[in-house]
């Protein structure tokens, strides 16, 4: 079964941080880009970051740039996203989710075709 | 960065009905729109990528249609399994990724 599992959400105080974690199963994690998506409690899908198969390309919302790093380790077939400096609206379910690419007359469409069940992260004092 | 805006934010239909969502991107985006749903407490699921491409496992009630900064998505007729929130995305400019703001269908 392609699965996802995220992990290492929690309490944690204004400032601090947390390193979330992804593990894949069930299919060849190296040869997928990945992504980091949250959502804010009753509020909608918020895209955070990307990574390139390969862990070269990376990108980042502007919102998180600078505070949350992305990273992989194919080898172990995890993703990886290190949260800094938060802040109380960083307070979200954090998902990872594989890219889907289909080739077309026109170029890939990219999609996030599975998900994880999302690890929660609270930021309060 | 290409803004993404549902229509209706919520609505109310019955099992049956014949239900559409709209998206307008904020610039031509061609047809790199992708549909996904989300049920309270999960994950979204992809349900339609590339504007009109049904993903795998999708029930073919489900259907999407528009190019450039227009699109639709067509549920011919609701079953109760399909309330829930749907969310559109686009992949024509990135980054960022950037999701629509939902639309909840609800039980009249």
């Amino acid at each position: 079964e392609v699965q996802l599992v995220e992990s290492g959400g929690g309490l944690v105080q204004p400032g601090g941080s947390l390193r979330l974690s992804c593990v894949a199963s069930g299919f060849t994690f190296s040869s997928y880009e990945m992504n980091w998506v949250r959502q804010a409690p009753g509020k909608g899908l918020d895209w955070l970051s990307y990574i390139s198969s390969g862990g070269s390309s990376i990108d980042y919302a502007d919102s998180v740039k600078g505070r949350f790093t992305i990273s992989r380790d194919n080898a172990k077939n995890s993703l990886y996203l290190q949260v800094n400096s938060l802040r109380a609206e960083d307070t979200a379910v954090y998902y990872c989710a594989r890219t889907l690419a289909v080739a077309s007359l026109v170029g890939y469409y990219y999609g996030m075709d599975v998900w994880g069940q999302g690890t929660t992260v609270t930021v309060s004092s | 960065d290409i803004q993404m805006t549902q229509s209706p934010s919520s609505l109310s239909a019955s099992v049956g009905d014949r239900v559409t969502i709209t998206c307008r991107a904020s610039q031509s985006i061609s047809g790199f729109l992708n549909w996904y749903q989300q049920k309270p407490g999960k994950a979204p699921k992809l349900l339609i990528y590339g504007a009109s491409s049904l993903q795998s496992g999708v029930p073919s009630r489900f259907s999407g249609s528009g190019s450039g900064t227009d699109f639709t998505l067509t549920i011919s007729s609701l079953q109760p399994e399909d309330f829930a929130t749907y969310y559109c995305q686009q992949s024509f400019t990135t980054p960022p990724i950037t999701f629509g703001g939902g639309t909840k269908v609800e039980i009249k």
